[in-house]
């Protein structure tokens, strides 16, 4: 099956500094991803779309300039967290949609991101 | 708007024994029904949907769920558990009426199961 990739797979950062997290689909072309933040014993919760060539689309309550979106080609879409707080502590999970599929999604294996 | 609903946190059940992992669901069209498995480091991996047809389904590792129109629910379940089946199941929902992303599921808040030895 298809295989989505997250770099890294955990990181800690100071309290205003900004993170970068890769998401790439490795043997299949995605011109959408999704962003999703789980919390412990919570959802996923959609963050945002992103796709390939023109700009992400933010679900309501997300902060388009914390949290940046870069989808650069049809293999990688890359969430920046700016100037993060201990708030943005969470685990960040991208996915794929299948392309013949119905709803499905292939799901990367998540960033934990803890902000000192 | 679309909603799930996971009203188990958790659920223990010995191995061998037949299992099931609750879900309800709210749309205003017609739903997509999807039952993903989270293994503890790894990325949340498909099991089976329900689009149109039969009300069971069948999907991986022995599981099938069953689409309840009148209940509006996709109980997920195991005729017999095994250790193996210990992770966080997620129940999801798409609704057919909502044009406004590709693809968006939305999500139940997960089921840890255990299976006991």
């Amino acid at each position: 099956g298809a295989v989505v990739s997250q770099h890294p797979s955990w990181v800690i950062c100071k309290s205003g500094t900004s993170v970068k997290i890769e998401c790439r689909s490795l043997d299949f072309q995605a011109t959408t991803m999704f962003w999703y933040r789980q919390f412990p014993k919570q959802s996923l919760m959609l963050m945002a779309t992103s796709n390939e060539g023109s700009k992400a689309t933010y679900e309501q309550g997300v902060e388009k300039d914390k949290f940046l979106i870069n989808h650069a080609s049809l293999t990688l879409s890359t969430l920046t967290v700016t100037s993060a707080h201990p708030e943005d502590s969470s685990f960040y999970i991208c996915s794929a949609p299948w392309l013949e599929g119905e709803g499905e999604q292939y799901f990367g294996p998540g960033t934990r991101l803890t902000v000192t | 708007a679309q909603s799930v609903a996971q009203p188990e946190d958790q659920v223990n059940v010995a191995e061998g024994n037949p299992l099931t992992v609750k879900c309800t669901y709210s749309v205003s069209g017609n739903p997509y029904l999807f039952w993903y498995v989270q293994y503890p480091n790894r990325g949340l991996q498909f099991l089976l949907k329900y689009i149109t047809g039969d009300n069971l389904v069948k999907g991986s590792y022995g599981f099938e769920a069953e689409f309840n129109k009148s209940q509006t629910s996709f109980h997920l379940k195991k005729p017999s558990a095994l250790v193996s089946d210990s992770a966080l199941y997620f129940c999801a929902v798409r609704d057919t009426l909502d044009q406004t992303g590709a693809n968006n599921l939305f999500f139940g808040t997960g089921t840890r199961l255990t299976v006991i030895p």
